[in-house]
């Protein structure tokens, strides 16, 4: 079956440290994956896209990967701080032009001060 | 708007009634979704929508969940005969032609 799997435990680091969340998939073969942010009782915000064609992508303090032999994806925040706590989400498109993504269950960052 | 809105932000409704929830996307976004949330989850797709056209149905739940988009802007998802497992934060989401989607507030559902 098809799975999108993000570590449930909650990750907690030091401030300017850097963080990195793990999101593994299996049976997909997705065109692209995306890394959200979602704060307590918001809607999730979109962070970064990074295509099948494309092994790394970086946005200010952020950095993806993208292994489609390992399925994985790599989320990094680097010189953390604690504005940065959040829950962070991976999600795909599991049908290629279908753009309704599915959602992994998400891990939670604590950065602390 | 800004961005995506909806109504009611929360909705307590009894068991057996019919409640509709609204969206209105940012405008000139051709795409709509609607999403379920459930507590420590992420969203799970419900359906989805190009300008008018319902382009995929498969994660309604059941025929009791249905969703227009008439004139290919609002939307409304609509749950008849609402059951306790309905209870759950509804969440739409818009898109233009790029693949990031922009999610509203979402609609807290409680159904006693």
């Amino acid at each position: 079956s098809q799975k999108i799997e993000q570590n449930s435990e909650a990750l907690n680091i030091q401030e300017g440290k850097t963080a990195t969340l793990t999101c593994n998939y299996t049976n997909y073969s997705p065109a692209y994956l995306q890394w959200y942010r979602q704060d307590p009782g918001r809607g999730p915000v979109f962070l970064l896209l990074i295509r099948e064609n494309e092994k790394e992508k970086r946005k200010e303090r952020l950095k993806v990967t993208f292994d489609t032999t390992l399925k994985q994806s790599l989320f990094h925040i680097t010189a953390s701080q604690p504005a940065d706590s959040a829950t962070y989400l991976c999600a795909l498109d599991p049908d290629t032009g279908r753009r309704a993504l599915t959602f992994g269950s998400g891990t939670r960052l604590q950065v602390q001060p | 708007g800004a961005g995506v809105s909806q109504s009611p932000r929360y909705k307590v409704t009894k068991r057996g009634q019919d409640v509709a929830l609204r969206c209105d996307p940012i405008s000139g976004h051709v795409s709509l979704y609607w999403y379920r949330q459930a507590l420590g989850q992420g969203p799970e797709f419900l359906t989805y929508f190009n300008y008018e056209a319902q382009q995929d149905k498969s994660g309604l739940p059941n025929d009791r969940f249905s969703a227009e988009r008439p004139e290919g802007s609002i939307s409304t998802l609509t749950i008849q005969r609402t059951e306790q497992r309905d209870s759950a934060m509804y969440r739409c989401a818009s898109s233009s032609s790029e693949e990031t989607q922009y999610f509203g507030p979402g609609t807290r559902l409680l159904v006693l």
